[in-house]
């Protein structure tokens, strides 16, 4: 098993721009996460999925938008990018109330 | 609401030096507690986790015990070793929604050879 896949690891992009951010797991879990680390805040979820079809928000969602089509991927869209979602962001997955399985991040940066 | 405060880093240990990393929590009602480990590019992994009042989790020398009276999960370890250098997180998930996680800042473990 891959485990949980993150694409691109690296992304700069230009304020305003879109782009959508890839994430995958091939354990088939249920429940999908999506986090973003800051220096000295540690991890902050912004969206998860409970299955496919089903989104809801957490902590930080303005600006995000999530969808899950397939119980594999959890993709993560950032509309109009500006410089506050400079970030490195982490997708999860688990099963039931299991341990998460973190992806290895994507390190964003907006100019 | 929900929200856990660590220990700030960086801790710069000796090699077999006894490790102490302070979490406290606030919550409603008593959630589960869990410790995460990053090593550098990395994505986080489980290191042990604690579910009720008074269970110690632990894993590869680590431990923590869950004390509901402190509202504390702190992290210790008898001999730390420099292949334990990495950020420590320690975590909660809400008792009402177990997807909806709260980590604290983390800290930044050095073990010196």
């Amino acid at each position: 098993n891959a485990g949980v896949t993150q694409t691109p690891k690296f992304q700069v992009l230009k304020t305003g721009q879109s782009m959508t951010l890839q994430c995958a797991q091939d354990m088939n879990h249920e429940y999908m996460s999506w986090y973003r680390q800051d220096p000295g805040m540690g991890l902050r979820l912004i969206h998860y999925s409970v299955g496919a079809g089903i989104t809801d928000q957490g902590e930080v969602p303005n600006g995000y938008n999530v969808s899950r089509s397939t119980t594999e991927d959890f993709p993560l869209r950032l509309l109009s990018a500006a410089p506050s979602q400079t970030s490195v962001y982490f997708c999860a997955s688990r099963v039931g109330g299991r341990e998460q399985f973190f992806g290895p991040g994507t390190r964003l940066t907006v100019l | 609401g929900n929200s856990v405060t660590q220990m700030e880093g960086p801790v710069t240990l000796s090699e077999e030096a006894f490790l102490t990393i302070n979490c406290t929590y606030t919550a409603t009602g008593y959630p589960s507690l869990f410790w995460y480990v990053q090593y550098p590019g990395e994505g986080l992994q489980l290191l042990l986790k604690a579910t009720k009042a008074d269970d110690k989790g632990s894993n590869k020398g680590f431990e923590a015990t869950y004390r509901k009276e402190t509202t504390s999960f702190h992290l210790e370890k008898g001999s730390v070793q420099v292949s334990d250098s990495a950020v420590y997180f320690c975590a909660l998930s809400d008792i009402y929604n177990f997807n909806k996680f709260y980590f604290g800042s983390g800290t930044k473990l050095n073990v010196k050879p």
